[in-house]
């Protein structure tokens, strides 16, 4: 079935430890995102790629970094110096402008 | 500012009732609005889709609305499930740019 893929569902963090999370898509669409999603806040834009090897920092951007070397993989790396990782993290490919998603990465921070 | 709001935070409604959830929106430009439900530790799945020229459209036992003019959209649920207790999101796309606005969300949960 076609559709997104994050992995791991569930990631735990040391404090000084970079992690990076997965995201692949096998929907054939150019643009993905990846947004952190806080209890009773919007979901925020942390990054976002309009196609292979393009990519652009979003609202919340530091602390975070991206790379797109395939269309169908959009991996996010979580590093040290985000000083507050721990969130749900989504991945989205977009497609005639609805917004596909992943089922979610919940990162905590030991 | 670009903003989209939704009311009630949360609601809890018994089986079989009917709710409805609002979202008022300041996006501009605007094209499209969308409602996405979102179940607890998932990704949040579409709904609806309410285009600048459209006032209602149905799905199953979801009806929304888009007042283009007042720039409020609302969803209304029919006859309750338990499978409806979810978290459900309006989101407003920023015509001609990547953005999409999220509002916070309306958490709802259906008891029996």
């Amino acid at each position: 079935d076609g559709g997104i893929t994050q992995s791991p569902k569930y990631l735990f963090r040391k404090e000084g430890q970079n992690v990076t999370l997965s995201c692949e898509q096998n929907l054939n669409h150019d643009a993905m995102y990846w947004y952190r999603q806080d209890p009773g806040q919007g979901l925020r834009l942390i990054y976002y790629s309009q196609i292979v090897n393009d990519f652009q920092k979003g609202d919340i951007a530091e602390g975070y970094s991206v790379s797109r070397e395939k269309k169908e993989s959009f991996p996010l790396t979580v590093t040290s110096a985000q000083k507050n990782p721990t969130a749900f993290y989504l991945c989205a490919s977009k497609s005639t402008g609805e917004l596909f998603f992943g089922e979610g990465s919940r990162l905590t921070v030991l | 500012k670009n903003q989209v709001e939704q009311s009630p935070q949360s609601l809890i409604i018994l089986e079989g009732k009917n709710c409805t959830l609002q979202c008022n929106y300041t996006v501009s430009p605007f094209s499209n609005l969308r409602w996405y439900k979102q179940d607890t530790g998932r990704g949040p799945v579409s709904l609806t889709i309410m285009t600048f020229s459209e006032n209602t459209k149905s799905n199953r036992r979801y009806t929304a609305t888009l007042d283009a003019d007042t720039k409020q959209s609302s969803l209304h649920i029919t006859a309750s499930q338990l499978s409806d207790s979810a978290s459900y999101i309006c989101v407003v796309p920023r015509s001609g740019t990547y953005k999409y606005i999220f509002g916070t969300g309306t958490r709802l949960k259906v008891l029996a």
